[in-house]
């Protein structure tokens, strides 16, 4: 069974400073896996999809990479700002129409 | 494209009620999903369809809940006789196959805040 963790649950940085957030996932035969942000009662945005083919994905100062042999995946903010605080998701999927496993989230608090 | 929609985006019931959910996925995706998430926790997968043929349901579907999709565009989602941990966020979600021509991208709808006092 796939399980998939994100450490810390909480983080709090100032502004500018960049951002570091964690995925492990149990399984490595993964298909892709998907990074989302979601705010206090909100649905989920999604940020960045990685085939398992890839290594990274980037997005203007959002970069993802992944690391299929040692189950894991890092998003990376850079010069982080106010607007960035909201819990960011990541999520794998296993097979093609499968569904998505999602980790715990993390909560990210950028202080002005 | 509009994105995908859901309604309502608040729902408070009595126990015992049953209530209804729909979800409009965007217009050419042929797969559709639906979640759960309670507070502080990452959505949970119930069940999803592919056009109009539901594949798959998790344990966490109980009798108690039915959803349906019967014409492979919108879904609903039923929960009879609501009990008070059915009380979550009901989230939705839709992609496309690569078959046509989609990259399986998962696209969420902003959910259904379920409240059953």
């Amino acid at each position: 069974k796939q399980e998939v963790t994100q450490i810390p649950a909480a983080l709090s940085v100032p502004e500018g400073e960049n951002l570091v957030l964690n995925c492990s996932f149990t399984d490595s035969a993964i298909y892709n896996l998907q990074w989302f942000r979601q705010d206090p009662g909100k649905g989920l945005t999604s940020l960045l999809l990685i085939q398992s083919s890839q290594r990274e994905q980037t997005s203007g100062r959002l970069n993802a990479s992944l690391d299929k042999s040692s189950g894991r995946s890092t998003l990376y903010i850079a010069a982080s700002q106010p607007g960035d605080s909201a819990t960011y998701l990541c999520a794998v999927k296993i097979a093609a129409g499968n569904k998505l496993t999602f980790g715990g989230g993390t909560r990210v608090l950028v202080k002005p | 494209d509009t994105g995908v929609s859901q309604n309502p985006r608040h729902k408070i019931t009595k126990r015992g009620q049953n209530v209804t959910f729909r979800c409009d996925p965007i217009s050419e995706h042929n797969r559709l999903y639906w979640y759960r998430q309670t507070l502080g926790q990452g959505p949970e997968f119930l069940t999803y369809f592919q056009n109009e043929a539901q594949l798959e349901k998790s344990r966490l579907l109980s009798d108690r809940f039915s959803a349906e999709r019967p014409k492979g565009s919108f879904s609903t989602l039923e929960i009879q006789r609501t009990e008070q941990g059915d009380s979550a966020m009901y989230l939705c979600a839709s992609s496309l196959d690569r078959a046509r021509g989609g990259n399986t991208e998962a696209f969420f709808g902003q959910g259904t805040r379920l409240t059953v006092v």
